[in-house]
Protein backbone atom coordinates (compact mmCIF):
# COMPACT_ATOMS: atom_id res chain seq x y z
CA UNK A 1 0.00 0.00 0.00
CA UNK A 2 1.76 2.90 -1.40
CA UNK A 3 -0.77 5.58 -0.42
CA UNK A 4 -0.26 8.61 -2.11
CA UNK A 5 2.33 9.13 -4.36
CA UNK A 6 3.70 12.57 -6.41
CA UNK A 7 5.92 12.92 -9.30
CA UNK A 8 8.60 14.79 -9.89
CA UNK A 9 9.67 15.69 -6.61
CA UNK A 10 11.59 18.55 -7.99
CA UNK A 11 11.09 20.73 -10.98
CA UNK A 12 12.48 23.40 -12.79
CA UNK A 13 10.60 25.50 -15.43
CA UNK A 14 11.20 28.44 -17.90
CA UNK A 15 8.34 31.27 -17.90
CA UNK A 16 5.53 29.83 -20.35
CA UNK A 17 6.54 26.26 -19.94
CA UNK A 18 3.47 23.44 -19.92
CA UNK A 19 4.17 20.85 -17.68
CA UNK A 20 2.08 18.06 -15.52
CA UNK A 21 2.38 16.85 -12.02
CA UNK A 22 1.56 13.84 -11.15
CA UNK A 23 -1.01 11.80 -8.47
CA UNK A 24 -1.98 8.52 -7.51
CA UNK A 25 -3.43 7.10 -4.61
CA UNK A 26 -4.34 3.24 -4.27
CA UNK A 27 -6.60 3.66 -1.32
CA UNK A 28 -9.32 3.99 -3.49
CA UNK A 29 -10.59 6.96 -1.94
CA UNK A 30 -13.19 9.29 -3.55
CA UNK A 31 -11.81 12.96 -2.68
CA UNK A 32 -8.61 14.16 -3.82
CA UNK A 33 -7.34 17.45 -4.03
CA UNK A 34 -4.33 19.59 -4.90
CA UNK A 35 -2.60 22.30 -2.55
CA UNK A 36 -0.05 24.78 -2.39
CA UNK A 37 2.29 25.42 0.31
CA UNK A 38 4.14 28.87 0.20
CA UNK A 39 6.02 30.36 3.21
CA UNK A 40 3.59 32.22 5.50
CA UNK A 41 0.68 31.26 3.96
CA UNK A 42 -0.40 27.66 4.78
CA UNK A 43 -2.01 25.66 2.02
CA UNK A 44 -4.25 26.78 -0.25
CA UNK A 45 -6.65 24.40 -2.53
CA UNK A 46 -6.13 24.77 -6.05
CA UNK A 47 -8.89 22.09 -6.92
CA UNK A 48 -10.72 19.18 -6.22
CA UNK A 49 -12.59 16.25 -7.04
CA UNK A 50 -15.33 14.28 -5.36
CA UNK A 51 -15.31 11.36 -7.60
CA UNK A 52 -14.04 10.06 -11.14
CA UNK A 53 -15.52 12.65 -13.61
CA UNK A 54 -15.97 15.01 -11.13
CA UNK A 55 -13.78 17.87 -10.73
CA UNK A 56 -14.46 21.53 -8.79
CA UNK A 57 -12.33 24.83 -8.12
CA UNK A 58 -10.79 25.90 -4.70
CA UNK A 59 -9.01 28.91 -3.41
CA UNK A 60 -6.50 29.48 -5.85
CA UNK A 61 -7.41 27.42 -9.68
CA UNK A 62 -6.29 30.09 -12.09
CA UNK A 63 -2.95 28.58 -13.93
CA UNK A 64 -4.27 25.18 -13.26
CA UNK A 65 -5.95 22.61 -14.96
CA UNK A 66 -6.94 19.17 -13.86
CA UNK A 67 -9.00 16.24 -14.70
CA UNK A 68 -9.90 12.71 -12.81
CA UNK A 69 -10.34 9.95 -15.30
CA UNK A 70 -10.06 6.95 -12.57
CA UNK A 71 -10.14 7.07 -8.83
CA UNK A 72 -6.61 6.43 -8.63
CA UNK A 73 -5.03 9.62 -10.50
CA UNK A 74 -5.77 13.15 -10.09
CA UNK A 75 -3.01 14.86 -12.69
CA UNK A 76 -2.39 18.80 -12.34
CA UNK A 77 -1.47 21.20 -15.22
CA UNK A 78 -0.16 24.00 -15.44
CA UNK A 79 -0.71 25.74 -18.50
CA UNK A 80 2.18 28.00 -19.38
CA UNK A 81 4.00 28.97 -16.14
CA UNK A 82 4.35 31.38 -14.39
CA UNK A 83 6.91 32.77 -11.92
CA UNK A 84 4.26 33.30 -9.23
CA UNK A 85 3.54 29.51 -9.49
CA UNK A 86 7.00 28.77 -8.26
CA UNK A 87 5.77 26.74 -5.35
CA UNK A 88 5.78 23.11 -3.53
CA UNK A 89 2.73 21.20 -4.72
CA UNK A 90 0.47 18.78 -2.07
CA UNK A 91 -1.56 16.09 -3.36
CA UNK A 92 -4.11 14.72 -0.74
CA UNK A 93 -6.66 12.11 -0.72
CA UNK A 94 -9.47 11.17 1.48
CA UNK A 95 -12.87 8.58 1.81
CA UNK A 96 -15.82 10.50 1.32
CA UNK A 97 -17.05 12.10 4.29
CA UNK A 98 -16.31 14.78 5.53
CA UNK A 99 -14.96 13.87 9.24
CA UNK A 100 -12.10 12.16 7.26
CA UNK A 101 -8.72 13.19 7.92
CA UNK A 102 -6.70 13.47 4.49
CA UNK A 103 -3.41 11.28 3.05
CA UNK A 104 -0.91 13.84 2.16
CA UNK A 105 1.87 12.91 -0.59
CA UNK A 106 5.95 13.81 -0.56
CA UNK A 107 5.13 16.84 -2.81
CA UNK A 108 6.70 18.13 -5.60
CA UNK A 109 9.03 21.36 -5.39
CA UNK A 110 8.45 23.43 -8.88
CA UNK A 111 10.52 26.56 -9.70
CA UNK A 112 9.50 28.42 -12.41
CA UNK A 113 12.41 30.94 -14.02
CA UNK B 1 -17.06 29.76 4.28
CA UNK B 2 -14.53 28.86 7.33
CA UNK B 3 -11.60 30.25 8.13
CA UNK B 4 -8.38 29.04 10.74
CA UNK B 5 -6.21 31.50 12.56
CA UNK B 6 -2.49 30.15 13.91
CA UNK B 7 -2.10 32.49 16.70
CA UNK B 8 2.01 32.11 17.24
CA UNK B 9 3.77 31.41 13.98
CA UNK B 10 6.96 29.78 15.63
CA UNK B 11 7.16 28.87 19.40
CA UNK B 12 10.27 27.87 20.85
CA UNK B 13 10.26 25.21 24.25
CA UNK B 14 12.25 23.34 26.02
CA UNK B 15 12.91 19.75 26.09
CA UNK B 16 10.22 17.75 28.96
CA UNK B 17 8.45 21.03 28.81
CA UNK B 18 4.82 21.41 27.76
CA UNK B 19 3.72 23.09 24.72
CA UNK B 20 0.09 24.95 23.60
CA UNK B 21 -0.71 25.89 19.85
CA UNK B 22 -2.87 27.87 19.86
CA UNK B 23 -5.65 27.65 16.69
CA UNK B 24 -9.20 29.68 16.56
CA UNK B 25 -11.62 29.10 13.42
CA UNK B 26 -14.42 31.09 12.43
CA UNK B 27 -17.56 29.31 10.53
CA UNK B 28 -21.46 30.01 10.16
CA UNK B 29 -21.59 25.93 10.28
CA UNK B 30 -20.88 23.18 12.43
CA UNK B 31 -17.24 22.03 11.49
CA UNK B 32 -14.90 19.10 11.67
CA UNK B 33 -11.52 19.77 12.96
CA UNK B 34 -8.30 18.66 12.31
CA UNK B 35 -4.13 18.90 13.51
CA UNK B 36 -1.48 17.94 11.04
CA UNK B 37 1.86 18.14 11.14
CA UNK B 38 4.95 18.47 8.71
CA UNK B 39 8.30 17.09 9.22
CA UNK B 40 10.80 19.04 6.84
CA UNK B 41 11.05 17.86 3.09
CA UNK B 42 7.77 15.66 3.95
CA UNK B 43 3.79 15.61 3.84
CA UNK B 44 1.73 16.34 6.24
CA UNK B 45 0.69 13.88 8.76
CA UNK B 46 -2.87 13.82 10.68
CA UNK B 47 -2.49 14.08 14.30
CA UNK B 48 -5.71 14.58 15.93
CA UNK B 49 -9.35 15.53 14.57
CA UNK B 50 -12.28 16.57 16.46
CA UNK B 51 -15.82 15.42 14.76
CA UNK B 52 -18.46 15.12 17.23
CA UNK B 53 -18.44 13.97 20.90
CA UNK B 54 -15.73 14.47 23.53
CA UNK B 55 -14.25 17.69 23.20
CA UNK B 56 -10.95 16.46 24.16
CA UNK B 57 -9.64 14.31 21.80
CA UNK B 58 -6.20 12.48 21.60
CA UNK B 59 -3.91 11.77 18.84
CA UNK B 60 -0.60 10.48 18.12
CA UNK B 61 2.57 11.39 19.07
CA UNK B 62 1.35 12.22 22.94
CA UNK B 63 -0.64 15.23 21.57
CA UNK B 64 -4.29 16.23 23.10
CA UNK B 65 -6.57 19.10 21.83
CA UNK B 66 -9.34 20.77 23.13
CA UNK B 67 -12.75 22.04 21.09
CA UNK B 68 -14.06 24.93 23.02
CA UNK B 69 -16.78 25.76 20.62
CA UNK B 70 -17.79 29.38 22.80
CA UNK B 71 -14.73 30.32 22.20
CA UNK B 72 -14.27 28.86 19.05
CA UNK B 73 -11.01 27.49 19.64
CA UNK B 74 -9.06 24.45 19.20
CA UNK B 75 -5.54 23.95 20.94
CA UNK B 76 -3.36 21.57 20.51
CA UNK B 77 -1.20 20.39 23.65
CA UNK B 78 1.85 18.25 24.90
CA UNK B 79 2.54 17.92 28.50
CA UNK B 80 5.88 17.03 27.65
CA UNK B 81 7.88 17.95 24.50
CA UNK B 82 10.88 15.65 23.10
CA UNK B 83 13.31 17.19 20.39
CA UNK B 84 11.52 14.72 17.96
CA UNK B 85 8.24 17.00 17.90
CA UNK B 86 10.22 19.84 16.17
CA UNK B 87 7.82 20.31 13.08
CA UNK B 88 4.99 22.46 11.34
CA UNK B 89 1.79 21.78 12.79
CA UNK B 90 -1.32 22.94 11.13
CA UNK B 91 -4.41 23.53 12.32
CA UNK B 92 -7.69 22.63 9.63
CA UNK B 93 -11.62 22.70 9.77
CA UNK B 94 -13.87 21.77 7.15
CA UNK B 95 -17.39 22.11 7.41
CA UNK B 96 -20.03 20.05 7.26
CA UNK B 97 -21.79 21.15 4.27
CA UNK B 98 -18.83 20.73 1.58
CA UNK B 99 -15.68 18.78 1.40
CA UNK B 100 -12.48 21.52 1.31
CA UNK B 101 -10.26 21.75 4.29
CA UNK B 102 -9.23 25.49 5.23
CA UNK B 103 -5.91 25.32 6.51
CA UNK B 104 -4.21 27.88 8.91
CA UNK B 105 -0.85 29.54 8.26
CA UNK B 106 0.86 27.37 10.62
CA UNK B 107 3.37 26.77 14.02
CA UNK B 108 6.67 26.55 13.77
CA UNK B 109 8.02 24.61 16.99
CA UNK B 110 11.35 23.99 18.30
CA UNK B 111 12.33 22.08 20.88
CA UNK B 112 15.27 23.37 22.11
CA UNK B 113 17.70 20.89 24.22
Amino acid sequence: NAGVTQTPKFQVLKTGQSMTLQCAQDMNHEYMSWYRQDPGMGLRLIHYSVGAGITDQGEVPNGYNVSRSTTEDFPLRLLSAAPSQTSVYFCASSQFYRGGGQYFGPGTRLTVT
Amino acid sequence: AQSVTQLDSQVPVFEEAPVELRCNYSSSVSVYLFWYVQYPNQGLQLLLKYLSGSTLVKGINGFEAEFNKSQTSFHLRKPSVHISDTAEYFCAVSGNTGNQFYFGTGTSLTVIP
